[in-house]
């Protein structure tokens, strides 16, 4: 398999522009994550699906943010509109049976 | 609720010393606890784990184990390499396997020829 998949692998953009994040989890995994890291902040949990549903969100910082997972195989995190400080590095993860696997991240720089 | 506490870092030692990155957790029940590493310019990797009181985790040399008794997971490594650099963070499932880890702030490990 090919491990968890996002894209962009950087994003460059301008305040008030939307970003949309995308991610492919592994074949066969039942829960998908949406992380945030920041030198500041740290790893910070976004939301987390299993099945495909949501089931925490507690960790989306403002409306700005929504996750989507319309199928077991692809998930969307878009910020409409993007500030200057949602700048970070987005990870996705998927996992089955306790083992969490990350993809390489996506490099979000809001100008 | 559970949590997981790190020691702050930076940790910067010499090829070969003796690594130990202190990690203690709150839970209910019996959760799962684990060590992941994060390269530079990448995303978090499992390292190691255990799943039950007394249980030895193990991996490229590293160990952990499971102590119930002071509710710690300890990183160790008998001697560290250059390529050891990275960060470490400590995590925990909770026994009712929401699915959801918690993970520890990271400990930023550099290791100097």
């Amino acid at each position: 398999d090919a491990g968890v998949i996002q894209s962009p692998r950087h994003e460059v953009t301008e305040m008030g522009q939307e970003v949309t994040l995308r991610c492919k989890p592994i074949s066969g995994h039942d829960y998908l994550f949406w992380y945030r890291q920041t030198m500041m902040r740290g790893l910070e949990l976004l939301i987390y699906f299993n099945n495909n549903v949501p089931i925490d969100d507690s960790g989306m910082p403002e409306d700005r943010f929504s996750a989507k997972m319309p199928n077991a195989s692809f998930s969307t995190l878009k910020i409409q509109p993007s500030e200057p400080r949602d700048s970070a590095v987005y990870f996705c993860a998927s996992s089955s049976f306790e083992k969490l696997f990350f993809g390489s991240g996506t490099q979000l720089s809001v100008l | 609720g559970n949590s997981v506490t790190q020691m702050e870092g930076p940790v910067t030692l010499s090829e070969e010393a003796f690594l130990t990155i202190n990690c203690t957790y709150t839970a209910t029940g019996y959760p799962s606890l684990f060590w992941y590493v994060q390269y530079p310019g990448e995303g978090l990797q499992l390292l190691l784990k255990a799943t039950k009181a007394d249980d030895k985790g193990s991996n490229k040399g590293f160990e952990a184990t499971y102590r119930k008794e002071t509710t710690s997971f300890h990183l160790e490594k008998g001697s560290v390499q250059v390529s050891d650099s990275a960060v470490y963070f400590c995590a925990l499932l909770g026994s009712s396997n929401t699915g959801k880890l918690i993970f520890g702030q990271g400990t930023t490990l550099q290791v100097k020829p």
